[in-house]
């Protein structure tokens, strides 16, 4: 079954240092791709990074990285140097095929940070 | 660019009311989801459709309706409102590219009394 596990209901960190958020998911489907999402108090979901299977190296963007373990079958999602407004819901989701080439996402059940002062 | 907007952003209803939530796009995706987002759960997905004509269930598909009768457009349909619905309802678009994001309208907060 294709599942995806976010085991931290809730962590904090202190401003400007590194926090990694956990993500491990499970899947037969060689072809696969994982996505990290913020939710805000204000509802909204922010795509943060994508990373695929077939990807050689570890995507980054900006204070964003993803560090893939594809054997561990883990995709945690790294903050660098963390701001106020990094406090928030994280979500790790997996893309899934289904029927007639949609792109499914299967969801984790989040991690809420808070970034402290 | 308005990308996905979602009406109404809030809702209250009596059980057995019946609505629809709507959901346009202005970026010409091919793909559209409805998802419902339900504290420790992430977000679910309740139907899919994969072009104008073309609609499909996903997790959580009973009680709710769709149609897709134009590619901007994917209603979601609440054929009789029970408690269990009350949800926050996210509808999502993308290309049809695998590693393409979704992109997500700003929900719907609909309670269920």
């Amino acid at each position: 079954a294709q599942k995806i596990t976010q085991t931290q209901p809730g962590m904090f960190v202190q401003e400007k240092e590194a926090v990694t958020l956990d993500c491990t998911y499970d899947t037969s489907d060689p072809s696969y791709g994982l996505f990290w999402y913020k939710q805000p108090s204000s509802g909204e979901m922010i795509f943060l990074i994508y990373q695929g299977s077939y990807d050689q190296q570890n995507a980054t963007e900006g204070r964003y990285s993803l560090n893939f373990q594809k054997a561990r079958k883990s995709a945690n999602l790294v903050i660098s140097a963390s701001q106020l407004g990094d406090s928030a819901m994280y979500f790790c989701a997996m893309r899934a095929r289904e029927a007639g080439g949609y792109n499914k996402l299967i969801f984790g059940a989040g991690t809420r940070l808070a970034v402290h002062p | 660019n308005a990308g996905v907007t979602q009406t109404p952003k809030f809702q209250v209803l009596k059980t057995g009311q019946s609505m629809t939530l709507q959901c346009a796009q202005d970026m010409n995706h091919e793909y559209m989801s409805w998802y419902r987002q339900d504290p420790g759960m992430g977000l679910r997905l309740i139907h899919y459709s994969v072009g104008a004509g073309i609609t499909d269930q996903g997790e959580v598909p009973n009680g709710y309706n769709v149609s897709r009768s134009t590619t901007e457009d994917f209603p979601l349909r609440l054929l009789s409102a029970a408690p269990s619905q009350t949800s926050v309802y996210f509808c999502a678009t993308n290309q049809a590219y695998s590693n393409q994001p979704q992109h997500f309208g700003d929900g719907t907060r609909l309670s269920i009394l």
